[in-house]
């Protein structure tokens, strides 16, 4: 019973490199979506998707690529990694959103922009 | 841009004392608000979710409530225990798929 499963849990990187979370999902929801947390400002929306081959930006899209071939899987992309890229990133999905549908989230991944 | 808040940010009481954690919201055009358990290091728990046509949801020790009106939900606690200690956070939904999260309130719970 997975879940949703992010990988890393933990990463370092220097100011410029790029890299990509992943988040998979097994319960076949067409909802799925990136949030960062930061101290004080709560979780805040990335990008998200509804479906495979649909995306669209939340509320903190620049610096950020997503990409949804499959159902299952929902990959964030870091461009260039700036130290503003510093926090902790939670995938998050359900079925696509009605009214009682509930939010499932991953462990989240800690990163580090040096 | 919808706003979230939640008072207080952190909450600190003896064992079995019965509380109340509040969310407000600025639009009440909402399809429904969720109320989330975070422990530290780990990701967010679904703990009960109120859809805008109801006005409270329970389970076991927890009650939810919902006034659309005034955008205003509250988390009740009963006979808190030390295993409860963790961040609640409120997010309320809309369509197009967008959901707004409260910055949470820390809970520590005394034995």
């Amino acid at each position: 019973n997975a879940g949703v499963t992010q990988t890393p849990k933990f990463q370092v990187l220097k100011t410029g490199q790029s890299m990509t979370l992943q988040c998979a999902q097994d319960m076949n929801h067409e909802y799925m979506s990136w949030y960062r947390q930061d101290p004080g400002m709560g979780l805040r929306l990335i990008h998200y998707s509804v479906g495979a081959g649909i995306t669209d930006q939340g509320e903190v899209p620049n610096g950020y690529n997503v990409s949804r071939s499959t159902t299952e899987d929902f990959p964030l992309r870091l461009l260039s990694a700036a130290p503003s890229q510093t926090s902790v990133y939670f995938c998050a999905s359900s079925y696509l959103a009605a009214t009682n549908e509930k939010l499932f989230f991953g462990s989240g991944t800690q990163l580090s922009v040096l | 841009k919808q706003e979230v808040t939640q008072i207080p940010a952190a909450l600190s009481v003896p064992e079995g004392e019965n509380l109340v954690l509040n969310c407000s919201f600025t639009d009440s055009a909402i399809y429904n608000l969720q109320w989330f358990r975070q422990d530290p290091g780990k990701g967010l728990t679904s703990l009960l979710l109120i859809q805008s046509s109801q006005r409270e949801q329970t389970s076991g020790r927890l009650n939810a409530s919902l006034d659309k009106s005034s955008g205003r939900s509250t988390l009740y606690i009963a006979a808190s225990q030390p295993g409860d200690s963790a961040t609640y956070l409120c997010a309320v939904s809309y369509p197009g798929n967008q959901f707004y999260f409260g910055t949470g309130t820390s809970l520590t719970v005394i034995p």
